[in-house]
């Protein structure tokens, strides 16, 4: 348990669907990320957070759209995906964005997109 | 993040202790070395990290030489549920840190 909680765990969706992920952390964080890893790749930094703005987009496409509505939630809205977008997604925190900071990460949703 | 080098694999036996080496030789003088885990389909889990002092804790061991440009991960008596892939990391300081993962070190320990 490292105080970052995601959800769902599983998730399937077609490709015309809508959802969202979700990332919580009551840590006292001021920085969140988005991470995805596909298979047998390294972890992709997608998105960061720092008190609520947005300091890195990772030339995310845009069908991935971040939302951060205060220090403790982080969201990942998803839609018109495509196969490819299958992986691994992982949210971090950490108690800012720089230097002798250490992130605690959640353990993922895992997205299929059929 | 300055670049580092470490090797894909590693074995180690059950109850002996992992040394697992990371170079790193474009570091920065204000730049950290961290060490994060991650166990199969599981989240990154930090480890430790240091500057330029040996550094301990509850999981590990960070040795860093004089020059700054190599370290070691040492797990003193590592188990079963310590195999994972090992990642050092040095991110760039200031308003540029970003954390980016590389490919890690599969630590394979055996019974």
């Amino acid at each position: 348990e490292t105080g970052v909680t995601q959800t769902p765990r599983h998730l399937v969706m077609g490709m015309t669907n809508k959802k969202s992920l979700k990332c919580e952390q009551h840590l006292g964080h001021n920085a969140m990320y988005w991470y995805k890893q596909s298979a047998k790749k390294p972890l992709e930094l997608m998105f960061v957070y720092n008190f609520k703005e947005q300091t890195e987009n990772n030339s995310v496409p845009s069908r991935f759209s971040p939302e951060c509505p205060n220090s403790s939630h982080l969201f990942l809205h998803l839609h018109t995906l495509q196969p490819e977008d299958s992986a691994l997604y992982l949210c971090a925190s950490s108690q800012d964005h720089g230097v002798g900071s250490e992130a605690f990460f959640g353990q993922g949703t895992r997205l299929t997109v059929v | 993040d300055a670049k580092t080098t470490q090797p894909t694999s590693m074995d180690c036996a059950e109850g002996r202790a992992a040394n697992l080496p990371c170079n790193h030789s474009t570091i920065s003088g204000n730049e950290y070395v961290y060490w994060y885990r991650q166990i199969h389909s599981q989240g990154p889990q930090y480890i430790i990290h240091g500057l330029k002092n040996n550094e301990t804790n509850e999981m590990a061991s960070l040795i860093i030489t004089e020059d700054r440009k190599s370290s070691t991960l040492i797990l003193p008596h590592a188990t079963l549920r310590d195999t994972a892939v090992y990642y050092c990391i040095v991110p760039r300081g200031g308003s540029n840190y970003k954390l980016t993962f590389g490919k890690g070190t599969l630590l394979t320990v055996n019974p």
